[in-house]
């Protein structure tokens, strides 16, 4: 079972419109996410880091942190045909000597012109 | 921004054979990983180090072996090439321990068929 959770699998948007996009995690002792984004073909880049509670914005895309939930969200606002991309979420374990990453398995974003 | 270099970009190997993915990174990371990436099971670690000489186990390592000779250097050996095997396999580095706010820097990626 994915211990990190995507949502939706996929999602088509019009261009300018707004990106929805969720994350929660099964592991209570998971303390950190990131956003990172995978264009078609190329390797994935990290888009959004988030470690506390609350929001964070830069440019079109914010993400907010709820930690009682594990719960992370990712909207991206006036959506471009160049945000078409897997969306993936990774989060950080924290068990001491055994931390480790745990990945999502995505949200493939489709901007349409 | 890190740079992690990745060879080959392509390869097909033969069932039985051996296969070395290579990886450079020139921003003198501590971490280096190797994932593959599968549709389905999403990226998977195989194998990581903390520095030159040190390997560790990730969730999915048999089959699989690293090498660290160096800070800049780390591959991954498929002694014997299984169809199982194909992939796409990421290299990546970090700049801190897992503990931390640890941001990874991906390579380029290697397509590797087995047939």
């Amino acid at each position: 079972q994915q211990k990190v959770q995507q949502s939706p699998e996929s999602l088509i948007v019009p261009e300018g419109g707004m990106a929805s996009l969720n994350c929660t995690s099964s592991d209570r002792n998971v303390d950190y996410f990131w956003w990172y984004r995978q264009h078609s073909g190329k390797s994935p880049k990290m888009l959004m880091s988030i470690f506390s509670n609350g929001e964070k914005e830069e440019g079109r895309f914010t993400v907010h942190l709820n930690k009682a939930s594990l719960h992370t969200s990712l909207h991206i606002r006036d959506s471009q045909p160049s945000d078409s991309a897997l969306y993936l979420c990774a989060a950080h374990s924290n068990v001491g000597d055994n931390s480790k990453l745990i990945w999502g398995l995505g949200t493939s974003l489709v901007v349409n012109p | 921004e890190a740079a992690v270099t990745q060879s080959p970009r392509n390869k097909v190997a033969v069932t039985g054979g051996k296969v070395t993915l290579s990886c450079n990174q020139t921003n003198n990371h501590n971490n280096m990983y190797w994932y593959r990436q599968d549709t389905g099971h999403g990226l998977r670690l195989i194998h990581y180090s903390y520095g030159a000489g040190s390997t560790e186990k990730g969730d999915i390592p048999d089959g699989y072996k690293a090498s660290r000779p160096s800070q800049e250097n780390f591959s991954l050996i498929l002694e014997l090439a299984t169809p199982s095997q194909t992939s796409v396999y990421f290299c990546a580095s970090g700049d801190a321990y897992w503990g931390s706010q640890n941001t990874l820097y991906f390579g380029a990626g290697t397509r590797l068929s087995v047939l």
